[in-house]
């Protein structure tokens, strides 16, 4: 089975600041990959597909990159609304492994 | 207005059964392939088990497979979740979400609750 590992788990950082998120999985996925943003006590919201696809709706000030086993989320200017837990998602075989998260929290 | 609502969740004793329905609307379902995901208390997500559209494909994690039996009803609109031999370990909000063509989830309920508990 694939793993998702995240990277940090936590991350203190100010409005306006650049955020990055890192994604490993354990073997080569290609660009089967999705971020969602998620915030307490609702469901996760799709924000990258395909590793770099933005979907519609989503603030351009997220971006995703990657490809094989490496990928990030990228917040350029970070807005009071972004506070929230990231997960990545694997799709590469019909399942669905998401990594453990990461909460990004007021500085 | 498009839409997944999730029903059938709550308390149920350890070994029991219990089956999730989610209604969808505003959208095509029967060309939808569809998924559950589910979070336990202040932990990640969890990827439960994806269906293609006609029901012909089903895919499990590890963890709920022989227990749990994912299936849909095109005509009604539904998708279902039968859960069966209910452990502390499957208590959680349960999510139904569309799933596009077997990779990523781009449309999701608010989530029901599922309490093992004695």
């Amino acid at each position: 089975d694939i793993q998702m590992t995240q990277s940090p788990s936590t991350l203190s950082a100010s409005v306006g600041d650049r955020v990055t998120i890192t994604c490993r999985a354990s073997q080569s996925i290609s660009s089967w990959l999705a971020w969602y943003q998620q915030k307490p006590g609702k469901a996760p919201k799709l924000l990258i597909y395909e590793a770099s696809s933005l979907e519609s709706g989503v603030p351009s000030r997220f971006s995703g990159s990657g490809s094989g086993t490496e990928f990030t989320l990228s917040i350029s200017s970070l807005q009071p609304d972004d506070f929230a837990t990231y997960y990545c998602q694997q799709y590469n075989s019909y399942s669905g492994t998401f990594g453990q998260g990461t909460k990004v929290e007021i500085k | 207005e498009v839409q997944l609502v999730e029903s059938g969740g709550g308390l149920v004793q350890p070994g029991g059964s219990l089956r999730l329905s989610c209604a969808a609307s505003g959208f095509t379902f029967s060309t939808s392939w569809m998924t559950w995901v589910r979070q336990a208390p202040v932990k990640g997500l969890e990827w439960v088990a994806n269906i293609k559209q006609d029901g012909s494909e089903k895919y499990y994690v590890d963890s709920v497979k022989g227990r749990f039996t994912i299936s849909r009803d095109n005509a009604k609109n539904s998708l279902y979740l039968q859960m069966n031999s209910l452990g502390a370990e499957d208590t959680a909000v349960y999510y139904c979400a569309r799933n596009y063509y077997g990779r990523y989830f781009d449309l999701w309920g608010r989530g029901t609750l599922v309490t093992v508990s004695s």
